[in-house]
């Protein structure tokens, strides 16, 4: 069974610039979840997706943050303008969705985002 | 909001050893998963709790659930080089599925 995938896997930019990173769950998952997660830190959500509905998005930074999953599969996490500050490994994971909460998350591989 | 502690930040230990890392979050959980995230890696799914009390094994790895569901353990017996990683603990406490993680525990074994 493939698991979720992610790319790119490395980026870097300069500060104020755009960026965009790609994720496909692990196929018949229905809910998706980005997270942020500096070094050393534990992974910080961001956005949580069931289908194509938002569940959770009360930690994005909705100024400078978007995320999009318009067919319920894959999904776009979109980052305008960057910040230092966003230099971190970004997660996207997928779960089943079945449950009521407490379903193991499968984590692709990440994006490296390094700001300058 | 919720918060969820990891102590120790870091751990090193001799191969042989045993190790404990200790989870704590400031309201109620429903259920707690602990992962394991190997240097330049992505978190892997470890284990799930949710019985108040509960207690579960794999091979050398010992995870507890407090009684109050706010506290959870990960003990490993006998420390090999393959353990070394970072282990996050992560608490649910809503029925959406939002995983809320600790800081983890970072282990070095020196063989």
């Amino acid at each position: 069974e493939a698991g979720v995938a992610q790319s790119p896997r490395y980026k870097i930019i300069e500060k104020r610039q755009s960026v965009a990173f790609w994720c496909n769950p692990i196929s018949g998952h229905a809910t998706l979840y980005w997270y942020q997660q500096i070094l050393g830190q534990g992974p910080k959500l961001l956005i949580q997706f069931q289908n194509n509905g938002v569940v959770d998005d009360s930690q994005l930074p909705k100024d400078r943050f978007s995320a999009e999953r318009l067919k319920g599969v894959d999904s776009t996490l979109k980052i305008q303008p960057a910040k230092l500050e966003d230099s971190a490994v970004y997660l996207c994971a997928s779960s089943l969705g079945l449950a009521g909460g407490g379903e193991t998350q499968y984590f692709g591989p990440g994006t490296r985002l390094l700001v300058l | 909001g919720q918060q969820v502690m990891q102590i120790p930040q870091y751990q090193h230990v001799q191969e042989g050893e045993d190790f404990t890392t200790y989870c704590n979050s400031s309201t109620t959980l429903s259920n707690i998963q602990w992962y394991k995230q190997r240097p330049g890696g992505h978190p892997v799914f470890l284990i799930q709790l949710v019985k108040s009390g509960e207690v579960k094994k794999q091979k050398r790895l010992t995870f507890q659930f407090g009684e109050a569901k706010k506290n959870s353990s990960l003990h490993i017996t006998a420390t090999q080089t393959t353990d070394v990683g970072t282990y996050f603990c992560a608490g649910n406490s809503g029925n959406t599925g939002k995983l809320i993680f600790g800081q983890g525990t970072t282990l070095q074994v020196k063989p």
